[in-house]
């Protein structure tokens, strides 16, 4: 069965970077494209950025665009969000979606709380 | 503000009918790009409901359907149960922006 495991909760301080993994099972992971997605608490969801199945592309929100990188290793089938330059206002829950930016998302990780705290 | 709107909250009694609207905008949903809804139950991730406007991934009731016309779409759920009160999500993708979007979710209560 398809699944998106995600790496732990993490607490980090302002100013500093985060990375998140997600790693694939249960399906071929080069034909899936993997998004991030964050929830704030209490909060709807936004979407963050997008890479392809092989890698070779990205897209990202603007909202965060120059602070956010998304990676893949294809050998191990895992997928990584690192945003940098933390502010309270990225405390969130972070999730790992199979899909890209114009499709729907069938899949999700567990999801991973970032609290961004002094 | 979210791109796509949805009302903040709807409720209905068991066994009622729903429907949840999501509104864009000719750069999203009138452009034709596919909208898609998600149910969030509370502390879970969300999970597909409707993809492709209208249809079910294996595994969701044939009580929850969806539509689209013009500019908007909407989710419907027939016979209402207590196990369906959760957050509710559209979600498409805006040309204008480059991006995917959501909306800013509906919290259905069952009454």
């Amino acid at each position: 069965q398809v699944q998106l495991v995600q790496s732990g909760a993490e607490v980090k301080k302002p100013g500093a970077s985060v990375k998140v993994s997600c790693k694939a099972s249960g399906y071929t992971y080069t034909t899936y494209d993997i998004s991030w997605v964050r929830q704030a608490p209490g909060q709807g969801l936004e979407w963050m950025g997008w890479i392809s199945a092989s890698g070779r592309n990205t897209n990202y929100a603007r909202k965060v665009q120059g602070r956010v990188t998304i990676t893949t290793d294809t050998s191990t089938s895992a997928a990584y969000m690192e945003l940098r330059s933390l502010t309270s206002d990225d405390t969130a829950v972070y999730y790992c979606a199979r899909g890209g930016a114009t499709s729907g998302y069938d899949y999700w990780g567990q999801g991973a709380l970032v609290t961004v705290s002094s | 503000q979210s791109v796509l709107t949805q009302p903040p909250s709807v409720s209905g009694a068991p066994g009622q009918r729903v429907t949840i609207s999501c509104t864009g905008s000719s750069s999203n949903i009138g452009a034709g790009y596919d909208v898609n809804w998600y149910q969030q139950l509370p502390g879970t991730a969300p999970k597909l409901l409707i993809y492709g406007n209208s249809n079910r991934p294996s595994g969701v009731p044939d009580r929850f359907s969806g539509s689209k016309s013009g500019t908007s779409a909407s989710l419907a759920i027939t016979g209402l149960r207590a196990e369906d009160e959760a957050d509710y999500y559209c979600q498409s993708y805006d040309s204008s922006l480059s991006e995917s979007v959501f909306g800013g979710g509906t919290k259905l209560t069952v009454l």
